[in-house]
């Protein structure tokens, strides 16, 4: 089984639906991630999280919002979905304590359609 | 604030030829930089990572980059292409003040000619 995994794989809404995706990861790791990837843009951080308690943003947050369920579990929330966030969504984690040098782990990614 | 550049978002070398990807990164602390390789439809996996430890820096798959601080460069090298190389790259820092967010550069698309 993967380490991150991310629900659902494909999935295509409609404009102004409410739409979760889900991620779980059984690294154990403290700090979760989420990321948006476009074309020509690479990845570009949405939130991302430290522990349950702390949440923050990133530098493309509007339209989103997140849940730290549980350690393990970060899900990200598009409360009224629009065309432009058609992308893959990829979330990631990373271990706490052993400085800015731990890498971040990657989930299959998400690709969203919104039409 | 940290930002990468990565030169090149399209990058053509025959099997065989060296691999050059360029990345450059602005800091205003001791960076951490990786580079990510991602395959089609896959997530992100990590090819090498500098931390302060050595300046030549090996990976995966024969991959290794160069940390040179005084052009603020981490360019990526393979001395010699395969077919399985064909992918996007990416290069990334890390802050080490303690925000520890990945910040990416736009990516380098590799394709190996035959």
């Amino acid at each position: 089984d993967a380490d991150v995994t991310q629900t659902p794989r494909n999935r295509i809404t409609k404009t102004g639906k409410r739409i979760m995706l889900e991620c779980s990861q059984t690294k154990g790791h403290d700090r979760m991630y989420w990321y948006r990837q476009d074309p020509g843009l690479g990845l570009r951080l949405i939130y991302y999280s430290f522990d349950v308690k702390d949440i923050n943003k990133g530098e493309i947050s509007d339209g989103y919002s997140v849940s730290r369920q549980a350690q393990a579990k970060f899900s990200l929330s598009l409360e009224s979905a629009i065309p432009n966030q058609t992308a893959l969504y990829f979330c990631a984690t990373s271990d706490t304590g052993q400085g800015g040098d731990t890498e971040a782990f990657f989930g299959q990614g998400t690709r969203l359609t919104v039409v | 604030a940290q930002s990468v550049t990565q030169l090149g978002s399209h990058v053509s070398v025959s099997e065989g030829a060296l691999v050059l990807l360029r990345c450059n990164y602005s800091s205003s602390v001791p960076p951490y930089l990786f580079w990510y390789v991602q395959y089609p439809n896959q997530g992100l996996q990590l090819l090498l990572k500098y931390t302060s430890a050595a300046t030549l820096v090996k990976g995966i798959n024969g991959f290794e980059a160069e940390f040179k601080k005084s052009e603020t460069s981490f360019h990526l090298t393979k001395p010699s292409a395969h077919m399985s190389d064909a992918a996007e790259y990416f290069c990334a820092v890390s802050d080490g003040s303690g925000t520890y967010k990945y910040i990416f550069g736009t990516g380098t698309r590799l394709k190996v000619l035959a």
